[in-house]
């Protein structure tokens, strides 16, 4: 059974660091890209980006809203992504949810598992 | 990245068949997936490469796409069918577009 586990969520004041992890078990993990996406309290879906596989060069791509702020990484020895969250902003405060991202075509993309995600709250 | 966008919301009677759309130049090149999100739950795909349904998704959800319009359609609708729909695709730059959801009610 492919599971996606965030943890790393808490109260963190505006300007400080945060990261999550996204622990995936279930399947190989090196194989597949991971997307992040949050969602602010009361609101929609957000992108926040994604990380590809080593096979793809690992390469990264951020929303514009968080682009230069946050970073992925990813440890596929241990099965974990990360998503590093710097100078955090009170519009940051949302559930983060990490994806496993498939390809069936050349231009089909989509997120076929979610985890249970974890709440940032960014407040002073 | 260029934008997709969604009715905010829509209602379909018990058992009747109600169609999500979504639009976005995105769509001409990039296929659609759909997402279904119930209240306190994370998102679940329900639909991906326009038309094909994961494991577990009832065939009562359907996928289509036309020019720069993807669509979702529940036929026969169903009470437990009440959720936020999310339509997801790629723009040019390989970033990924999220439609702002579709809160679907049934009535």
């Amino acid at each position: 059974e492919v599971k996606l586990v965030e943890s790393g969520g808490g109260l963190v004041q505006p300007g400080r660091s945060l990261r999550l992890s996204c622990t995936a078990s279930g399947f190989t993990f090196g194989d597949f890209a991971l997307s992040w996406f949050r969602q602010a309290p009361g609101k929609g879906l957000e992108w926040v980006g994604f990380i590809r596989s080593k096979i793809h060069d690992g390469t990264t791509k951020y929303a514009a809203s968080v682009k230069g702020r946050f970073s992925i990484s990813r440890d596929d020895s241990k099965s974990i992504a990360y998503l590093q969250m710097n100078s955090l902003k009170i519009e940051d405060t949302a559930v983060y949810y990490c994806t496993r991202d498939r390809r069936n075509l050349l231009t089909s993309y989509y997120k076929d598992s979610w985890g249970q995600g974890t709440l940032v709250t960014v407040s002073s | 990245s260029s934008d997709v966008t969604q009715d905010p919301a829509v209602s379909v009677a018990l058992g009747q068949t109600v169609r999500i759309t979504c639009q976005g130049d995105s769509l001409r090149n990039y296929y659609a997936s759909w997402y279904r999100q119930k209240p306190g739950q994370a998102p679940v795909l329900v639909i991906y490469a326009d038309n094909n349904r994961p494991s577990g998704i009832p065939d009562r959800f359907s996928g289509s796409s036309s020019g720069n319009t993807a669509s979702l359609t529940i036929t026969g609708a169903r009470a437990e069918d009440e959720a936020d729909y999310y339509c997801n695709s790629r723009d040019s730059n390989g970033e990924d577009v999220l439609g702002p959801g579709t809160k679907v009610t049934v009535l």
